[in-house]
């Protein structure tokens, strides 16, 4: 079968740095993709990694290992806004998505 | 962007429900997703120029169209009461899933 796992809930200090895990298992992969999901409103693209090593974009960073079957992403310097629900996605002849991993924010 | 109608919807058990979606500009692809409180967008089905060309595992009662115009409907027959949920549309350009899609706001069906 196809699935990716991720942690259900993660919780960080403003300010610090939080990494949110996502293994996968499919039948294809192209790649690997991440959404953002605030409460009440759609996914948005955050980062995409087709080959193995790390992508940055600004406060974001996302990385791949195709050997493992796992990606992470990491968020840095975290701000109260970036509370919200994180997806990985595998990129195949469609998109799977995660469970989502929930991030909450301490002041 | 990408824009959904209704927001909200309220149905009965074994009604049937059509939901619209409006692609962003040149995007020819768009796909739908099905989205139970708390879990990820489960993968429906997706369409590139108004042909269906990949399927997730929804029953057959699920069913969609995408016109000319890069606008979709999603239909779907015999509402269950699983079937309530928040109903995302995605777009992208390109025959194949994009690795980015641009999501809706999502209808909010609710079925009792």
């Amino acid at each position: 079968g196809q699935s990716l796992e991720q942690p259900s809930e993660v919780t960080a200090v403003e300010g610090a740095i939080v990494q949110i895990n996502c293994t996968y298992q499919t039948s294809g992969f192209y790649g690997l993709s991440w959404y953002q999901q605030h409460d009440g409103g759609a996914p948005t693209f955050l980062s995409y990694n087709a080959l193995d090593g790390l992508e940055e974009t600004g406060r974001f960073s996302s990385f791949l290992s195709r050997s493992d079957s796992y990606g992470y992403l990491l968020l840095q310097e975290l701000q109260m806004k970036d509370s919200a629900s994180y997806f990985c996605g595998v990129r195949d002849d469609k998109i799977i998505f995660g469970k989502g991993t929930r991030l909450h924010i301490l002041p | 962007g990408v824009t959904q109608s209704p927001t909200h919807l309220i149905k009965t058990r074994g009604q049937q429900v059509t939901l619209r979606c409006s692609s962003q500009s040149g995007h020819n692809t768009v796909s739908w997703y099905q989205q139970a409180l708390g879990q990820g967008p489960q993968f429906i089905f997706q369409y590139y120029r108004e042909e269906e060309n990949g399927r997730g595992n929804f029953p057959p009662r699920f069913s969609g169209l995408q016109f000319p115009n890069d606008s979709s409907e999603l239909n779907v027959n015999a509402l269950e009461l699983d079937d309530s949920a928040l109903y995302l549309c995605a777009s992208s350009s390109g025959q194949g899933p994009s690795y980015e899609q641009y999501f809706g706001p999502g209808t909010r069906l609710t079925v009792t």
